[in-house]
């Protein structure tokens, strides 16, 4: 019983370095979601995916790429990482539009040097 | 744009006492609210959903009430305990179906002293 996994949990880039961070979600949700938390911004929306193929910009997405190849993972890349990124990144699934609410990964802790 | 404010930022208490923690929202038109516990370096874990046809959710010592037209919410802990001590989120959905951005509080830090 898993629910939502993030990996890596910890990274350290240097400025202008890529990555991707990674969600798996074993609750066949078809919705997912990438968000950030900064200390005094709270939580906010990066991008989503309503299912396997589809994608869509959030609150915050300047920065980020996302792919929904498959169902049940959720990729987020940062193309040339900058210090302004440095955060800690959540990944979340819902059943249907959120109706039952949103389950929520562990996090990624990521500094940006 | 939809607002949630938690108020008080931070809270400690003796072990036993009553925990009341209070989240407000701006506009009314939501279709849930969902509170969630954060440990320190820690993911979200959900508590209590409250759709928002309902007055309240219950589970264990925890109890949360929703009062949607004066947008507010409460979280009740009784009898609080040390490992209650944690960051307390709450989060508000749009009622609208095309709208999937989460609005979140900024937190209560609560800290229950042995």
């Amino acid at each position: 019983n898993a629910g939502v996994t993030q990996t890596p949990k910890f990274r350290v880039l240097k400025t202008g370095q890529s990555m991707t961070l990674l969600c798996a979600q074993d609750m066949n949700h078809e919705y997912m979601y990438w968000y950030r938390q900064d200390p005094g911004m709270g939580l906010r929306l990066i991008h989503y995916s309503v299912g396997e193929g589809t994608t869509a910009k959030g609150e915050v997405p300047d920065g980020y790429n996302v792919s929904r190849l498959k169902k049940q993972n959720f990729l987020l890349g940062l193309e040339s990482a900058a210090p302004s990124q440095t955060s800690v990144y959540f990944c979340a699934s819902s059943y249907g539009q959120g109706r039952r609410g949103y389950t929520f990964g562990s996090g990624t802790r990521l500094t940006v040097v | 744009k939809q607002e949630v404010t938690q108020i008080p930022a931070a809270l400690s208490v003796p072990e036993g006492e009553n925990l009341v923690l209070n989240c407000s929202f701006t506009d009314s038109a939501i279709y849930n609210l969902q509170w969630f516990r954060q440990d320190p370096g820690k993911g979200l874990t959900s508590l209590l959903l409250i759709q928002s046809s309902q007055r309240e959710q219950t589970s264990g010592r925890l109890n949360a009430s929703l009062d949607k037209s004066s947008g507010r919410s409460t979280l009740y802990i009784a009898a609080s305990q040390p490992g209650d001590s944690a960051t307390y989120l709450c989060a508000v959905r749009p009622h609208s179906s095309n709208d999937y951005k989460l609005s979140f509080g900024a937190g209560t830090t609560v800290t229950v002293r042995a």
